[in-house]
């Protein structure tokens, strides 16, 4: 069945660094993928979404960017923030709703 | 506009007991979602439903768990005869539509002692 793989954490980085966390995906289908954000104590917030290949997602100062040929969609960041600590997942759909399957999620936690 | 609403927000039941979360989708949704996020795991889809109907419940344990989304009221994840491997934090997510975005609640951290 479909599924994401995203890389482990947690992930520590100086305030100002680059961030890239990895996410592949296999579905069967064309599916809508997702970088859903969630702060401590908090519920879900959907951080940026694409809907087909080489379309990019970005919001915040967050992009990623929808690779059919890698099945990825690496999330990235050029600058970071402590407001960034927090937990991200990545999610594939085959539709653009609630119906989501996530990976495990990647702990940030930025030190200033 | 309120967001998604869950409560309690931390629930503590005695292995056998029974536990009722409830969600209140957000105004104007009419379709809501559970999940489920056992410690270091991801978020695991358990059933997914329209106002008094259950559309997808393929994520669902087939005993001891039902759910339920009245025309009036919040939906409720009913879990009976709690086991510790059911201690996990439990989201609901609501949307306009089938294909629109879901938004999250808060969440209700289940601890079975």
């Amino acid at each position: 069945g479909d599924s994401v793989t995203q890389m482990e954490g947690p992930v520590t980085l100086s305030e100002e660094a680059f961030l890239t966390i990895n996410c592949t995906y296999t579905a069967t289908g064309y599916p809508s993928l997702f970088w859903y954000v969630q702060y401590p104590g908090e519920g879900l917030q959907l951080l940026l979404k694409a809907t087909k290949a080489d379309d990019k997602g970005s919001n915040k100062g967050f992009e990623a960017t929808y690779r059919k040929e890698t099945t990825s969609f690496h999330l990235e960041k050029g600058s970071v923030q402590v407001s960034d600590s927090a937990v991200y997942f990545c999610a594939l759909s085959d539709s653009q709703g609630g119906k989501l399957i996530f990976g495990q999620g990647t702990e940030l936690s930025v030190k200033p | 506009n309120a967001g998604v609403m869950q409560n309690p927000r931390h629930l503590v039941r005695r292995r056998g007991q029974e536990a009722r979360l409830r969600c209140s989708p957000m105004k104007g949704h009419s379709h809501v979602y559970w999940y489920r996020q056992l410690p270091e795991e991801g978020l695991k889809f358990m059933v997914y439903l329209q106002k008094e109907n259950i559309i997808d419940e393929s994520g669902m344990p087939k005993e001891r768990f039902s759910a339920e989304f009245p025309k009036e009221g919040p939906s409720i994840l009913r879990i009976q005869q709690v086991v510790r491997g059911d201690s996990a934090a439990y989201f609901c997510a609501s949307s306009f539509q089938e294909n629109t975005e879901a938004f999250f609640g808060q969440g209700t951290r289940l601890t079975v002692v």
